[in-house]
């Protein structure tokens, strides 16, 4: 079973829509952190946002936005207002812990596009 | 230092040659990984490193051959690669046993001609 579920595989938008990607994650720790990973074309992996297990707030940052809701297991994020650099692949990814070091799970990825 | 910083950015290999990536952070994380990521697919591990101890191997060729000198450092060492190995190979590291602080590097893009 996946750990990390991102349905949508590929989104397109036009500019200044708002937009949102959805990720379902399963575990059973108690502890655990979501993450938020935007690549671009260029190819780098770019860290958007870290939650743990306990802080269910959501949080906003400029144009994005995180909705952790624990009692259906998602984290999704919301651009708003969106921009053509947004265009990249978005991943969400899990990590629990295990006596080894962390295990870490990607989703498979949504790929946005903004289309001018 | 929050930083885990991959050297070279870019590397154009032979098949017959033999190149070697490498990645260092001083965060004093003990866990160490090797991601392989092809384009539009998520990262895959390759390696795991637990206080320099190769902890996972997940099932990788050996012409791939990971070493973890001190606790600082990552290599990952290339010998006779083939064109379907070209990737992005991506270093991570964290805090051993502890599901925070996973902190990735910018990448090699390796490209096997």
């Amino acid at each position: 079973a996946q750990k990390v579920t991102q349905a949508q595989t590929e989104i397109s938008v036009v500019e200044k829509e708002d937009v949102t990607l959805d990720c379902v994650y399963e575990t059973r720790d108690t502890t655990y952190y979501l993450f938020w990973y935007k690549q671009p074309p260029s190819g780098e992996l770019v860290f958007l946002i870290r939650r743990n297990s306990f802080d269910e707030q959501n949080e906003i940052s400029g144009r994005y936005s995180w909705n952790f809701q624990k009692s259906t297991s998602s984290f999704n994020f919301t651009i708003t207002a969106s921009q053509v650099v947004d265009s990249a692949v978005y991943f969400c990814a899990l990590s629990e812990s295990t006596l080894t070091g962390n295990q870490f799970y990607f989703g498979t990825g949504t790929s946005l596009t903004v289309i001018p | 230092d929050t930083e885990v910083t991959q050297t070279p950015k870019h590397l154009v290999m032979g098949m017959t040659n033999k190149k070697s990536l490498k990645c260092e952070q001083h965060m004093g994380h003990r866990a160490m990984y090797w991601y392989k990521q092809k384009a539009k697919k998520p990262p895959e591990l390759m390696f795991v490193y637990s206080y320099e101890k190769l902890s996972i191997n997940e099932s990788v060729p050996s012409r791939f051959s990971p070493e973890c000198p001190n606790s600082s450092l990552l290599n990952l060492h290339l010998h006779a690669l083939q064109p379907e190995d070209s990737a992005l190979y991506l270093c991570a590291s964290s805090q051993a046993g502890a599901p925070y602080g996973y902190t990735f590097g910018s990448g090699t893009r390796l490209t096997v001609v």
